[in-house]
């Protein structure tokens, strides 16, 4: 099994849907939490950043973490066409070297 | 606002045949990192370096070795390249301070036939 568990999906939603993207975990010893957007052929860019539990809310992005239930969420309000990318949650026990452990990605896509 | 800058952009190899892969930060960053992405496998660790005169060792460090050449560069080589290897190359850096976010480069698209 591994540490990190991502749906590939892909998941497709029609234009102004509100997309829900899920991340569960193993290791309890992860306390940051990030959220990247992979476009094609593009490397990964952050997206959200938390740390511990909690919300935490940017423009149409709001990232959970509920470190009880060993999950985390991206939701994304008004989804556009734009928003079409693959989306990769990390998460880091914030140690030395700074590793972060990955998920495989969920592939969305967003029709007009 | 260059950030994380690799090159080449692709490459094609023959299989034996070494290359070497650049990346450079211009964020004054500690730590730097080298993953490979594979369909179904997700970003993978191969090396990284915490800080200026330090490597270590990833997930899947077989067949690759770095040189943290100064505080801005991080090289990946393969000395005998084979197909297993083709795959997209991320460089990434960060401040190093725990849990601090990564950031990444566009890739290198390499090929070993």
């Amino acid at each position: 099994q591994k540490e990190v568990e991502q749906d590939p999906g892909p998941l497709s939603v029609p234009e102004g849907a509100i997309v829900s993207l899920n991340c569960t975990y193993s290791n309890s010893a992860f306390q940051y939490f990030m959220w990247y957007r992979q476009y094609s052929r593009k490397g990964p860019e952050l997206l959200m950043y938390t740390y511990s539990s909690g919300n935490k809310e940017d423009g149409r992005f709001t990232a959970q973490v509920d470190k009880s239930s060993k999950y985390i969420s991206l939701f994304i309000r008004d989804s556009q066409p734009s928003d079409s990318a693959t989306y990769l949650c990390a998460m880091s026990e914030g140690n030395a070297g700074n590793m972060l452990t990955f998920g495989g990605g969920t592939r969305l896509m967003v029709k007009p | 606002n260059a950030g994380v800058t690799q090159t080449p952009k692709f490459q094609v190899l023959k299989t034996g045949q070494s290359m070497t892969l650049q990346c450079a930060q211009d964020m004054n960053h500690n730590s730097m990192y080298w993953y490979r992405q594979d369909p179904g496998m997700g970003l993978r660790l191969i090396y990284y370096s915490a800080s200026e005169g330090t490597t270590d060792k990833g997930e899947v460090p077989n067949g690759y070795n770095v040189s943290r050449l100064n505080k801005r560069e991080f090289s990946l080589r393969l000395e005998s390249a084979a197909p297993s290897q083709t795959s997209v190359y991320f460089c990434a850096s960060s401040s190093g301070t725990g849990g601090s976010p990564l950031h990444f480069g566009n890739g290198t698209r390499l090929t070993v036939t």
